[in-house]
């Protein structure tokens, strides 16, 4: 089993959906979680960053952390064009300097006009 | 903020010429920076760590001799590809983290040809 599991897609919405992205986990030692959208051929960027369980809103997106599932979702509210890209998920447990960020393999996102 | 810069963004290059990719922190120090690696279609495979004056952290099956890191301060880490083959072609991207959040460049586009 992988440690972070991510529905690869493609996704594919009509404009103004509502987007559920989401990720599964198995290293319960994970505490910080992050969303990274990946535009083609360009680096990722940082779209939330959440600490342990709950929720964390930012303009249309919303991360929600379950730990108990492991599983954390980000929300994208009124999709645009412009959200058409790869979503990555990715967590750490940083106890130590040597913790890594371990990402998932991405969700291929396209929201049609 | 958290501005982080890839040089070059592309370039092409001879079979068995060396190549040399930057990156920098722009508005922040990083006391670790990552090098990764990237396949169409595909998830961002960890190449090396890097910590600003000590040797860098390779992964399991990334040749270390093949691929140089010099991470000479906590704004600028180096990435050299020797003796470049067709099959070191790929995109290149490298990341900067304060403390656990990553903040990417733009990517390199690397051709052997």
């Amino acid at each position: 089993q992988k440690e972070v599991e991510q529905d690869p897609g493609p996704l594919s919405v009509p404009e103004g959906a509502i987007v559920s992205l989401n990720c599964t986990y198995s290293n319960s030692a994970f505490q910080y979680f992050m969303w990274y959208r990946q535009y083609s051929r360009k680096g990722p960027e940082l779209l939330m960053y959440t600490y342990s369980s709950g929720n964390k809103e930012d303009g249309r997106f919303t991360a929600q952390v379950d730990k108990s599932s492991k599983y954390i979702s980000l929300f994208i509210r009124d999709s645009q064009p412009s959200d058409s890209a790869t979503y990555l998920c990715a967590m750490s447990a940083w106890k130590t300097s040597y913790d890594k960020v371990i990402f998932g393999p991405g969700t291929s996102l396209s929201v049609i006009p | 903020g958290a501005v982080v810069s890839q040089h070059p963004s592309r370039v092409i290059c001879k079979s068995g010429t060396s190549v040399k990719i930057e990156c920098r922190s722009l508005d922040f120090q990083a006391t670790t920076m990552f090098w990764y690696r990237q396949f169409p279609k595909q998830s961002l495979m960890l190449m090396a760590t890097s910590n600003e004056g000590s040797k860098a952290t390779y992964e399991q099956g990334v040749e270390k001799d093949k691929f140089l890191i010099n991470h000479a301060s906590l704004t600028l880490s180096t990435l050299t590809v020797t003796s470049a083959h067709p099959e070191d072609s790929s995109f290149y991207i490298c990341s900067a983290s304060p403390w656990i959040e990553q903040f990417f460049g733009p990517g390199t586009r690397l051709t052997v040809l």
